[in-house]
């Protein structure tokens, strides 16, 4: 089993409907969850990280963590042609930065997302 | 603050040579990464800089060396190049009070 999986996509919304994008991780002690995107030909950047269950709301985007069914989801509310990249979920194990992971992402494989007009 | 940045942009090896990938940070980050990633594999840790004057392996370092010259530069080394190592690279930092971290604008290299 990969430590990180999403589904596989490509997923594919009208413009205004809401992108549900999951991810599972395999490592219990995982602490720290991040969602990046990547625009094609792009590098990653970071849209959001979640520490604790439940729900963390940022502008249209919101994840939620559930610890004990170890998976993580990014909503994107009214979705639009520009949210149209590739998402990437990422698990640190161990939440100090401080600690012995060292900040090290593992990243699932990604998911296309197309917000068509 | 140009962030992280990576040269070359794009690189053609034929199998066998070598080459160095540098990366150049500006942010006063401690901790520095290199990536590689290929269609449908997301990203993969090759090496990591905890510190300046510390590296350690990732998930796939077999085929590449690394240094951290200063606290700036992290670059990474192909010694003798071969086709599988044909992706795109990245290379991150991160400041150890945080744990976002910024990547650079990639590297694409094609091994013949």
């Amino acid at each position: 089993q990969k430590e990180v999986e999403q589904n596989s996509g490509p997923l594919s919304v009208p413009e205004g409907a809401i992108a549900s994008l999951n991810c599972t991780y395999s490592d219990r002690v995982s602490q720290s969850f991040f969602w990046y995107r990547q625009y094609s030909g792009k590098s990653p950047e970071l849209i959001m990280s979640i520490y604790s269950n439940g729900d963390k709301e940022d502008g249209r985007f919101t994840a939620q963590l559930n610890k004990a069914s170890q998976y993580v989801s990014l909503l994107i509310r009214d979705s639009q042609p520009s949210d149209s990249a590739t998402y990437l979920c990422a698990v640190i194990p161990i939440f100090n930065a401080g600690g012995t992971s060292y900040g090290k992402l593992t990243f699932g494989q990604g998911t296309i997302l197309t917000v068509h007009p | 603050n140009a962030g992280v940045t990576q040269t070359p942009k794009f690189q053609v090896l034929k199998t066998g040579q070598s080459m160095t990938l540098q990366c150049a940070q500006d942010m006063n980050h401690n901790s520095m990464y290199w990536y590689r990633q290929d269609p449908g594999m997301g990203l993969r840790l090759i090496y990591y800089s905890a510190s300046e004057g510390t590296t350690d392996k990732g998930e796939v370092p077999n085929g590449y060396n690394v240094s951290r010259l200063n606290k700036r530069e992290f670059s990474l080394r192909l010694e003798s190049a071969a086709p599988s190592q044909t992706s795109v690279y990245f290379c991150a930092s991160r400041q150890t009070s945080d744990n976002e971290q910024f990547f650079g604008p990639g590297t694409r290299l094609t091994v013949l």
